[in-house]
Protein backbone atom coordinates (compact mmCIF):
# COMPACT_ATOMS: atom_id res chain seq x y z
CA UNK A 1 0.00 0.00 0.00
CA UNK A 2 1.30 3.56 -0.82
CA UNK A 3 1.66 6.01 2.24
CA UNK A 4 2.22 9.42 2.01
CA UNK A 5 4.38 11.63 4.83
CA UNK A 6 4.15 15.27 5.35
CA UNK A 7 6.49 15.91 8.28
CA UNK A 8 5.38 19.77 8.70
CA UNK A 9 1.59 20.14 10.50
CA UNK A 10 2.51 24.33 10.33
CA UNK A 11 4.57 26.40 8.20
CA UNK A 12 5.31 30.30 8.51
CA UNK A 13 5.79 32.31 5.94
CA UNK A 14 5.58 36.35 5.40
CA UNK A 15 4.18 38.00 2.71
CA UNK A 16 6.25 38.08 -0.81
CA UNK A 17 8.79 35.60 0.52
CA UNK A 18 9.21 31.91 -0.30
CA UNK A 19 8.20 28.88 1.33
CA UNK A 20 8.53 25.15 0.59
CA UNK A 21 6.48 22.34 1.85
CA UNK A 22 7.85 18.97 2.29
CA UNK A 23 6.14 15.59 1.33
CA UNK A 24 7.55 12.12 0.50
CA UNK A 25 6.12 8.97 -0.74
CA UNK A 26 5.95 5.42 -0.40
CA UNK A 27 5.51 3.12 -3.28
CA UNK A 28 6.62 0.37 -5.49
CA UNK A 29 5.12 1.61 -8.70
CA UNK A 30 7.02 3.04 -11.52
CA UNK A 31 4.24 5.17 -12.75
CA UNK A 32 2.02 7.21 -10.81
CA UNK A 33 1.26 11.01 -9.95
CA UNK A 34 1.32 12.88 -7.87
CA UNK A 35 -1.07 16.16 -6.61
CA UNK A 36 -0.67 19.52 -4.79
CA UNK A 37 -4.44 20.15 -3.27
CA UNK A 38 -4.82 23.62 -1.41
CA UNK A 39 -8.02 23.79 1.35
CA UNK A 40 -8.56 27.91 2.36
CA UNK A 41 -10.33 28.27 5.42
CA UNK A 42 -13.65 28.46 3.14
CA UNK A 43 -13.03 24.19 3.10
CA UNK A 44 -13.12 23.98 -0.79
CA UNK A 45 -10.44 21.72 -1.87
CA UNK A 46 -8.38 22.96 -5.36
CA UNK A 47 -5.94 21.49 -7.41
CA UNK A 48 -2.62 23.79 -7.31
CA UNK A 49 -0.48 21.60 -9.21
CA UNK A 50 0.45 17.63 -10.73
CA UNK A 51 3.30 15.62 -11.85
CA UNK A 52 3.33 12.67 -13.62
CA UNK A 53 5.81 10.03 -12.56
CA UNK A 54 7.21 9.65 -16.13
CA UNK A 55 7.83 13.04 -16.64
CA UNK A 56 11.36 13.92 -15.54
CA UNK A 57 10.89 17.81 -15.79
CA UNK A 58 9.58 19.42 -12.16
CA UNK A 59 5.86 20.75 -12.97
CA UNK A 60 5.40 24.58 -12.30
CA UNK A 61 1.94 26.73 -12.36
CA UNK A 62 2.63 30.50 -12.00
CA UNK A 63 3.81 31.05 -8.62
CA UNK A 64 3.80 27.37 -7.52
CA UNK A 65 6.63 25.02 -8.68
CA UNK A 66 7.41 21.12 -7.23
CA UNK A 67 10.58 19.79 -6.75
CA UNK A 68 10.69 15.77 -8.00
CA UNK A 69 12.87 13.44 -6.74
CA UNK A 70 11.62 9.92 -7.95
CA UNK A 71 14.93 8.32 -6.48
CA UNK A 72 14.16 9.74 -3.50
CA UNK A 73 10.33 9.73 -3.52
CA UNK A 74 10.11 13.00 -2.54
CA UNK A 75 7.61 15.81 -3.62
CA UNK A 76 7.95 18.92 -2.38
CA UNK A 77 6.24 22.15 -3.28
CA UNK A 78 7.74 25.81 -3.40
CA UNK A 79 5.51 29.03 -3.17
CA UNK A 80 7.39 32.04 -4.36
CA UNK A 81 6.22 35.13 -3.32
CA UNK A 82 3.58 34.67 -1.20
CA UNK A 83 0.58 35.79 -1.01
CA UNK A 84 -2.51 36.35 2.10
CA UNK A 85 -4.31 34.02 -0.11
CA UNK A 86 -2.09 31.48 -0.08
CA UNK A 87 -2.60 30.99 3.31
CA UNK A 88 -4.51 27.34 3.25
CA UNK A 89 -4.28 23.24 4.33
CA UNK A 90 -1.61 21.97 1.89
CA UNK A 91 -2.21 18.19 0.90
CA UNK A 92 0.13 16.29 -0.83
CA UNK A 93 -1.49 13.17 -2.53
CA UNK A 94 -0.41 9.50 -4.43
CA UNK A 95 -2.39 7.99 -7.25
CA UNK A 96 -1.42 5.41 -9.20
CA UNK A 97 -1.19 5.50 -13.07
CA UNK A 98 -2.26 1.95 -13.21
CA UNK A 99 -6.18 1.80 -14.01
CA UNK A 100 -8.51 -0.85 -13.75
CA UNK A 101 -11.29 1.00 -12.35
CA UNK A 102 -11.88 0.44 -8.27
CA UNK A 103 -9.99 1.58 -5.74
CA UNK A 104 -7.05 1.82 -7.86
CA UNK A 105 -8.44 5.59 -8.65
CA UNK A 106 -8.22 6.67 -5.25
CA UNK A 107 -5.96 9.44 -4.29
CA UNK A 108 -4.07 8.70 -1.04
CA UNK A 109 -3.10 11.69 1.02
CA UNK A 110 -1.08 13.03 3.64
CA UNK A 111 -1.76 14.39 6.50
CA UNK A 112 -1.54 17.95 5.56
CA UNK A 113 0.51 21.23 6.31
CA UNK A 114 -1.32 24.04 7.49
CA UNK A 115 0.39 27.33 6.02
CA UNK A 116 0.35 30.38 7.67
CA UNK A 117 0.86 33.64 5.59
CA UNK A 118 2.55 36.84 7.89
CA UNK A 119 2.19 40.26 7.15
CA UNK B 1 -16.08 25.24 -14.36
CA UNK B 2 -16.51 21.81 -12.57
CA UNK B 3 -19.17 22.17 -9.60
CA UNK B 4 -19.89 19.34 -6.81
CA UNK B 5 -22.18 20.29 -4.38
CA UNK B 6 -23.04 19.11 -1.15
CA UNK B 7 -26.28 18.92 0.67
CA UNK B 8 -25.42 20.47 3.65
CA UNK B 9 -22.53 22.66 4.83
CA UNK B 10 -23.13 21.46 8.62
CA UNK B 11 -25.43 18.81 10.26
CA UNK B 12 -26.20 17.65 13.71
CA UNK B 13 -27.71 14.34 14.43
CA UNK B 14 -28.43 12.07 17.46
CA UNK B 15 -26.50 8.84 18.12
CA UNK B 16 -28.82 6.15 16.57
CA UNK B 17 -30.55 8.42 13.81
CA UNK B 18 -29.86 7.40 9.99
CA UNK B 19 -28.15 9.97 7.94
CA UNK B 20 -28.00 10.81 4.41
CA UNK B 21 -25.18 12.82 2.92
CA UNK B 22 -25.92 13.85 -0.90
CA UNK B 23 -23.27 14.91 -3.75
CA UNK B 24 -23.89 16.16 -6.59
CA UNK B 25 -21.85 16.79 -9.70
CA UNK B 26 -22.95 18.63 -12.99
CA UNK B 27 -19.37 17.22 -15.03
CA UNK B 28 -20.70 13.61 -16.59
CA UNK B 29 -17.47 12.33 -14.28
CA UNK B 30 -17.62 8.31 -13.82
CA UNK B 31 -16.09 8.49 -10.91
CA UNK B 32 -17.53 9.57 -7.55
CA UNK B 33 -15.61 9.38 -3.90
CA UNK B 34 -16.60 10.11 -0.15
CA UNK B 35 -13.42 11.11 2.22
CA UNK B 36 -13.75 12.06 5.54
CA UNK B 37 -11.30 14.73 6.83
CA UNK B 38 -10.01 14.77 10.43
CA UNK B 39 -7.09 16.62 12.43
CA UNK B 40 -4.08 15.17 12.17
CA UNK B 41 -4.77 12.08 10.17
CA UNK B 42 -5.79 14.00 6.47
CA UNK B 43 -8.00 12.50 4.05
CA UNK B 44 -9.63 8.89 4.26
CA UNK B 45 -11.07 7.21 1.25
CA UNK B 46 -14.76 5.59 2.76
CA UNK B 47 -16.13 4.46 -0.69
CA UNK B 48 -15.82 4.68 -4.38
CA UNK B 49 -18.30 4.20 -7.13
CA UNK B 50 -17.08 4.24 -11.07
CA UNK B 51 -20.75 3.86 -12.58
CA UNK B 52 -24.49 4.16 -12.05
CA UNK B 53 -24.98 1.08 -9.37
CA UNK B 54 -20.96 0.49 -8.97
CA UNK B 55 -19.22 0.69 -5.92
CA UNK B 56 -15.83 -0.33 -3.84
CA UNK B 57 -15.30 0.32 -0.19
CA UNK B 58 -12.29 2.15 0.54
CA UNK B 59 -10.23 2.72 3.52
CA UNK B 60 -12.31 2.59 5.70
CA UNK B 61 -16.53 1.82 4.98
CA UNK B 62 -17.14 0.12 8.64
CA UNK B 63 -20.31 1.90 9.61
CA UNK B 64 -21.12 3.68 6.10
CA UNK B 65 -22.64 2.61 2.73
CA UNK B 66 -23.40 4.48 -0.83
CA UNK B 67 -26.03 4.72 -3.22
CA UNK B 68 -25.24 5.70 -6.88
CA UNK B 69 -28.61 5.21 -8.67
CA UNK B 70 -27.91 8.17 -11.38
CA UNK B 71 -24.53 9.47 -12.66
CA UNK B 72 -24.60 12.93 -10.58
CA UNK B 73 -25.86 11.92 -7.75
CA UNK B 74 -23.53 9.96 -4.96
CA UNK B 75 -25.07 9.43 -1.87
CA UNK B 76 -23.31 8.47 1.98
CA UNK B 77 -25.87 6.78 4.56
CA UNK B 78 -24.83 6.01 8.17
CA UNK B 79 -26.68 3.16 9.22
CA UNK B 80 -27.03 4.22 12.80
CA UNK B 81 -24.57 7.02 13.62
CA UNK B 82 -22.47 7.19 16.33
CA UNK B 83 -20.34 9.59 18.11
CA UNK B 84 -17.27 8.68 16.45
CA UNK B 85 -18.57 9.47 13.21
CA UNK B 86 -18.68 13.17 14.14
CA UNK B 87 -16.32 14.36 11.14
CA UNK B 88 -15.94 16.75 8.30
CA UNK B 89 -16.80 14.31 5.40
CA UNK B 90 -15.92 15.43 1.45
CA UNK B 91 -17.25 14.74 -1.81
CA UNK B 92 -15.50 14.86 -4.99
CA UNK B 93 -15.49 13.28 -8.68
CA UNK B 94 -12.86 12.68 -11.53
CA UNK B 95 -12.90 11.80 -15.06
CA UNK B 96 -12.54 8.32 -16.32
CA UNK B 97 -8.40 7.41 -15.90
CA UNK B 98 -6.05 8.06 -13.63
CA UNK B 99 -4.51 11.50 -14.71
CA UNK B 100 -7.47 13.14 -13.82
CA UNK B 101 -8.02 15.77 -11.09
CA UNK B 102 -10.34 14.78 -8.39
CA UNK B 103 -12.98 18.38 -8.08
CA UNK B 104 -14.15 18.42 -4.40
CA UNK B 105 -17.40 19.78 -2.65
CA UNK B 106 -17.25 21.97 -0.29
CA UNK B 107 -17.89 19.58 2.69
CA UNK B 108 -20.42 18.73 5.17
CA UNK B 109 -19.33 19.14 8.57
CA UNK B 110 -21.53 16.64 10.60
CA UNK B 111 -21.81 16.22 14.33
CA UNK B 112 -23.32 13.42 15.96
CA UNK B 113 -24.73 13.81 19.99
Amino acid sequence: AQTVTQSQPEMSVQEAETVTLSCTYDTSESDYYLFWYKQPPSRQMILVIRQEAYKQQNATENRFSVNFQKAAKSFSLKISDSQLGDAAMYFCAYRSALYVGGTASKLTFGTGTRLQVTL
Amino acid sequence: DVKVTQSSRYLVKRTGEKVFLECVQDMDHENMFWYRQDPGLGLRLIYFSYDVKMKEKGDIPEGYSVSREKKERFSLILESASTNQTSMYLCASSGSGNRYEQYFGPGTRLTVT
